[in-house]
C-alpha cells in the first residue's frame, strides 16, 4: 500500500531563509507526487506536481521538488521564504496504475511558520 | 475563475443530531470527491464519483454517513446520526476524468463540531 511520511511537523525559518519541507513515500510502483498548501480554513491549492517527466519540478510562488527514486524522496524547496509562504503543506502520492482513479493519499502535513 | 462550491462553511451540531453538506464541482468536471480532514492531519478520502456513479466508498463509514450525486453534477454528504469523533474539515474536490492524473481542485470546506 502506498503511503506518505512528512518529517517534521512543524518547520519555522526566518523571513528570506531557505526553505526546506521533506517527503518520503512508499509505493511499489513509481507514483506521482504531489505538493499541496493550505491557508487557514481554506481549501487545498496544487503547487506542484510530479508525473514522470523531469525530475526537478517548478511550482508556483517560487517553490520547487526533486524526484529521488533512490531515496524515495520528493522534498520541497523554495530559496528565499516569504510572510506570506506561511502556512500548511501536504505532500500527496497517487498510483498511476490505480485504474484511472486519480486517487490521492496525503500525508499528515507540515505547518511552516516565517518569522521576521 | 472557476471554483468548487461548498455550503455551509461552518456547521455546529449536536451528537445524534443528522448533519449535510453541499458540494457544486466545477462545471465539466466528472470526478468528484469527499475528504475529511482531521485537525493536525492530512485529507481522507471519504468517497469518490464518476458522474453519478460511487468508484470508491471503501473508507467511507456507511453506518451512519451516506453521499449522493443524484446527476452527476452537485452532491450531498449526509451523517447521520453525528457523533463526536465527525468534527473535522470536509472537503470537497473535483477533477476532469481520464487515464491520466489530473489536478484536483478543492473547495474551501465546510468545519464541522459536533457537541
Amino acid at each position: 500500500a502506498q503511503s506518505v511520511t512528512q518529517l517534521g511537523s512543524h518547520v519555522s525559518v526566518s523571513e528570506g531563509a531557505l526553505v526546506l519541507l521533506r517527503c518520503n513515500y512508499s509505493s511499489s510502483v513509481p507514483p506521482y507526487l504531489f505538493w499541496y498548501v493550505q491557508y487557514p480554513n481554506q481549501g487545498l491549492q496544487l503547487l506542484l506536481k510530479y508525473t514522470s517527466a523531469a525530475t526537478l519540478v517548478k511550482g508556483i510562488n517560487g517553490f520547487e521538488a526533486e524526484f529521488k527514486k533512490s531515496e524515495t524522496s520528493f522534498h520541497l524547496t523554495k530559496p528565499s521564504a516569504h510572510m506570506s509562504d506561511a502556512a500548511e503543506y501536504f505532500c500527496a502520492v497517487s498510483d498511476p496504475f490505480s485504474g484511472g482513479y486519480n486517487k490521492l493519499i496525503f500525508g499528515a502535513g507540515t505547518r511552516l511558520a516565517v518569522h521576521p | 475563475e472557476a471554483e468548487v462550491a461548498q455550503s455551509p462553511r461552518y456547521k455546529i451540531t449536536e451528537k445524534s443530531q443528522a448533519v449535510a453538506f453541499w458540494c457544486d464541482p466545477i462545471s465539466g468536471h466528472a470526478t468528484l470527491y469527499w475528504y475529511r480532514q482531521i485537525l493536525g492531519q492530512g485529507p481522507e478520502l471519504l468517497v469518490q464519483f464518476q458522474d453519478e456513479s460511487v468508484v470508491d466508498d471503501s473508507q467511507l463509514p456507511k453506518d451512519r454517513f451516506s453521499a449522493e450525486r443524484l446527476k452527476g453534477v452537485d452532491s450531498t454528504l449526509k451523517i447521520q446520526p453525528a457523533e463526536l469523533g465527525d468534527s473535522a474539515m470536509y472537503l470537497c474536490a473535483s477533477s476532469i476524468t481520464g487515464t491520466g492524473i489530473y489536478e484536483q481542485y478543492f473547495g474551501p470546506g465546510t468545519r464541522l463540531t459536533v457537541t
